[in-house]
């Protein structure tokens, strides 16, 4: 069945370094990849869609990677800050699945 | 402000009980996408409607239903409550149905039974 990991684990890490987060999916061969932002009790924000033909998608400071081989995304953070805190969804769609099914999601804290 | 709206904000009601979710979606877009997202998981896809018609099922339970009606807007309907129902109940929209289509969330409707 189609399964989406993001690291269960909170990813902590210090104001000014880059945040590393990892989606990995299997049994999908998605057109396009989809991260969002979540803040607590509220609903996830657009952030960034990569497309399988394109390696690599910037926006300010974050940054997306797709390797479709690997079936693997990367989305770091450069330049982290505490008002990045938040949980970082992934949802890769397309191809053959048009729904968008959301990984459960990697909460993220940049402490000063 | 994503421009998506939900009512009622919060809901608490009884099992057995019958309620209904509204949703508003954002100006121009003709998808909407029903999400439920309790605290010991994470978001759950429900089903989405395109231009009024359903077009893709999660893994909605037969007690819950939604419609989407000519001015776009749209409702989930969810019956005989039980105290697993109590969850975060997000509404999305997006332009497309498929494709590279981002979407956008309303602020959500937290739903209690007791």
């Amino acid at each position: 069945s189609q399964k989406i990991e993001q690291n269960s684990e909170a990813l902590n890490i210090q104001e000014g370094k880059t945040a590393t987060l990892t989606c990995n999916y299997t049994n999908y061969s998605p057109a396009y990849l989809q991260w969002y932002r979540q803040d607590p009790g509220r609903g996830p924000v657009f952030l960034l869609l990569i497309r399988e033909n394109e390696k690599e998608k910037r926006k300010e400071r974050l940054k997306v990677t797709f390797d479709t081989t690997l079936k693997q995304s990367l989305f770091h953070i450069t330049a982290s800050q505490p008002a990045d805190s938040a949980t970082y969804l992934c949802a890769p769609h397309g191809g053959n699945t048009d729904k968008l099914i959301f990984g459960t999601g990697t909460r993220l804290q940049v402490f000063p | 402000d994503s421009g998506v709206t939900q009512t009622p904000k919060h809901l608490i009601t009884a099992t057995g009980q019958r309620v209904t979710l509204r949703c508003s979606p954002r100006s121009g877009d003709l998808s909407v996408y029903w999400y439920q997202q309790s605290l010991d998981q994470g978001l759950q896809f429900l089903i989405q409607y395109y231009n009024g018609e359903e077009r893709a099922k999660g893994n909605i339970l037969e007690r819950f239903s939604a419609q989407q009606f000519p001015d776009l807007h749209s409702e989930l309907n969810l019956s005989s409550l039980e105290l697993g129902d109590s969850a975060l109940y997000f509404c999305a929209s997006s332009l497309g149905a498929s494709g590279p289509y981002e979407q956008y969330f309303g602020p959500g409707t937290r739903l209690t039974v007791t």
